[in-house]
C-alpha cells in the first residue's frame, strides 16, 4: 500500500536558520504530494501541493519539489521564524484525489 | 466562513458506552472526510463521502464504527461500545470536490475511561 516516510521526528533550529524536512513516498502511479502544517489545538492546514515530476509547490516561504526519480518531496525554507514552530506533515493523495496518506510528522521548534 | 465545525470539542465516555461525533462541513463542499489522530498511529484516514454518498470506508474499523451523512450540512461518526483504544482526536475535513484543497476542523478529542 501507499506510504510516506518523514525522516526527522523533531527538528530544533534558531531563527533565520535554513530548514529541511525530508519526505519520501512509496506509491503506485503518479500521486499528488502535499505538505500540511498543524498548530496546537488545530487541525492540519494545507500548505501546498505538487502533482507532477519536477513541479515545485510553495507557500509562506516554504517550498518542495516533486522528484519522481528519488520518490521525494522535501520541505525547505531559507530562513525560519519562531512563528513557524509547528508539526509538519507530508502526505500523498490516492488516484481518485481523495484519501490522504500522511507521514509521521515532524515537530519543528524554532528558538528566538 | 467559520470553517469545518466539529462538536463537541472534547468528549469523555465510559468503556462500553456509545459516542457520536458531529461535523458541519464548509457550505458548498461536496467531499467530506473523517480522519483519526493518535500519538502512536498518527493521522489515519477513516472514510469519506461525496455528495452525501459513502465512497470509501477502507479505513473504518469493521466493527463498532459507522459514519453517516444524512444531509449536505452535517456528518456523524458513531462509535458503539467504546474501548480505551478508541481514544483519539477525530478530525473531520471537507473540500469542494476531490483533488482540491482539504480543510480540516479542529477535531473532537475522545477519551474512553
Amino acid at each position: 500500500g501507499d506510504s510516506v516516510t518523514q525522516t526527522e521526528g523533531q527538528v530544533a533550529l534558531s531563527e533565520e536558520d535554513f530548514l529541511t524536512i525530508h519526505c519520501n513516498y512509496s506509491a503506485s502511479g503518479y500521486p499528488a504530494l502535499f505538505w500540511y502544517v498543524q498548530y496546537p489545538g488545530e487541525g492540519p492546514q494545507f500548505l501546498f501541493r505538487a502533482s507532477r515530476d519536477k513541479e515545485k509547490g510553495s507557500s509562506r516561504g516554504f517550498e518542495a519539489t516533486y522528484d519522481k526519480g528519488t520518490t521525494s518531496f522535501h520541505l525547505r525554507k531559507a530562513s525560519v521564524q519562531e512563528s513557524d514552530s509547528a508539526v509538519y506533515y507530508c502526505a500523498l493523495g490516492d488516484n481518485a484525489g481523495a484519501k490522504l496518506t500522511f507521514g509521521g510528522g515532524t515537530r519543528l521548534t524554532v528558538r528566538p | 466562513n467559520a470553517g469545518v465545525i466539529q462538536t463537541p470539542r472534547h468528549k469523555v465516555t465510559g468503556k462500553g458506552q456509545e459516542a457520536t461525533l458531529w461535523c458541519e462541513p464548509i457550505s458548498g463542499h461536496s467531499a467530506v472526510f473523517w480522519y483519526r489522530q493518535t500519538i502512536v498511529q498518527g493521522l489515519e484516514f477513516l472514510t469519506y463521502f461525496r455528495n452525501q454518498a459513502p465512497i470509501d470506508d477502507s479505513g473504518m474499523p469493521k466493527e463498532r464504527f459507522s459514519a453517516q451523512m444524512p444531509n449536505q450540512s452535517h456528518s456523524t461518526l458513531k462509535i458503539q461500545s467504546t474501548q480505551p483504544q478508541d481514544s483519539a482526536v477525530y478530525l473531520c475535513a471537507s473540500s469542494w470536490t476531490t483533488n482540491t484543497e482539504v480543510f480540516f476542523g479542529k477535531g473532537t478529542r475522545l477519551t474512553v475511561v
